[in-house]
């Protein structure tokens, strides 16, 4: 079955980063884009950026350039988000999830989510 | 880009119908049929409930449905059941990104 399993909890400090892994499986990995959202605590989600994971071209929140970097390895059909310069208010659920296996234009498969924590 | 706008909560008892409200602008819910509805339970990764607007992905119950005006999309449930109990979200295309509304609570009563 189609699924997005993704790596687990981290915790760190401010000023670090963090690089959270999604592994997909069940369905071809280079046919569909996948997104980063995350969730702070109590809080909404918020879209972070995409990826293609055929050519690698990303595109990201204006509120996160110059701070994050998604990548891909087409050998393991697994997409990578890294954050830098942690600060407390990354602290968040972070969950991966592909665009259009199964609705066009909509996030249709999601990860299990990564908890993040930033504290000193 | 600013959030869509959704109320903070909405309420009905067991069997009626409620409607959800998402507000946006003529940048992205107005300008696109691409809004999607997301239903999420506490501690629970996202679900897709609608896309394109009103479509309904396989396995979601009939009971949802989903609608736009202009700027505004909205979702309804109509005989709503104790398992409706969650938040949603509404997400819209805009272009170069994509945005989420605010959340909703919704409350069985």
């Amino acid at each position: 079955q189609v699924q997005l399993v993704q790596s687990g909890a981290e915790v760190k400090k401010p000023g670090a980063s963090v690089k959270v892994s999604c592994k997909a499986s069940g369905y071809t990995f280079t046919s569909y884009y996948m997104h980063w959202v995350r969730q702070a605590p109590g809080q909404g989600l918020e879209w972070m950026g995409i990826i293609n994971p055929s050519g690698g071209s990303t595109s990201y929140a204006q509120k996160f350039q110059g701070r994050v970097t998604m990548t891909r390895d087409t050998s393991t059909s697994t997409v990578y988000m890294e954050l830098s310069s942690l600060r407390s208010e990354d602290t968040a659920v972070y969950y991966c999830a592909s665009y259009g296996i199964a609705a066009a234009y909509a996030f249709d498969i999601w990860g299990q989510g990564t908890m993040v924590t930033v504290s000193s | 880009q600013s959030a869509l706008t959704q109320p903070a909560s909405v309420s009905g008892s067991p069997g009626q119908s409620i409607t959800i409200s998402c507000t946006g602008t003529s940048s992205d819910v107005g300008s696109y049929n691409l809004v999607s509805w997301y239903q999420q339970h506490p501690g629970k990764a996202p679900k897709l409930m609608i896309y394109e607007g009103s479509k309904r992905p396989s396995g979601v119950s009939n009971r949802f449905s989903g609608s736009k005006s202009g700027n505004t999309a909205s979702l309804t449930i109509s005989g709503l059941q104790a398992e409706d109990e969650a938040d949603y979200y509404c997400c819209s295309y805009a272009g170069s990104s994509t945005v989420f509304g605010t959340g909703t609570k919704v409350t069985v009563l």
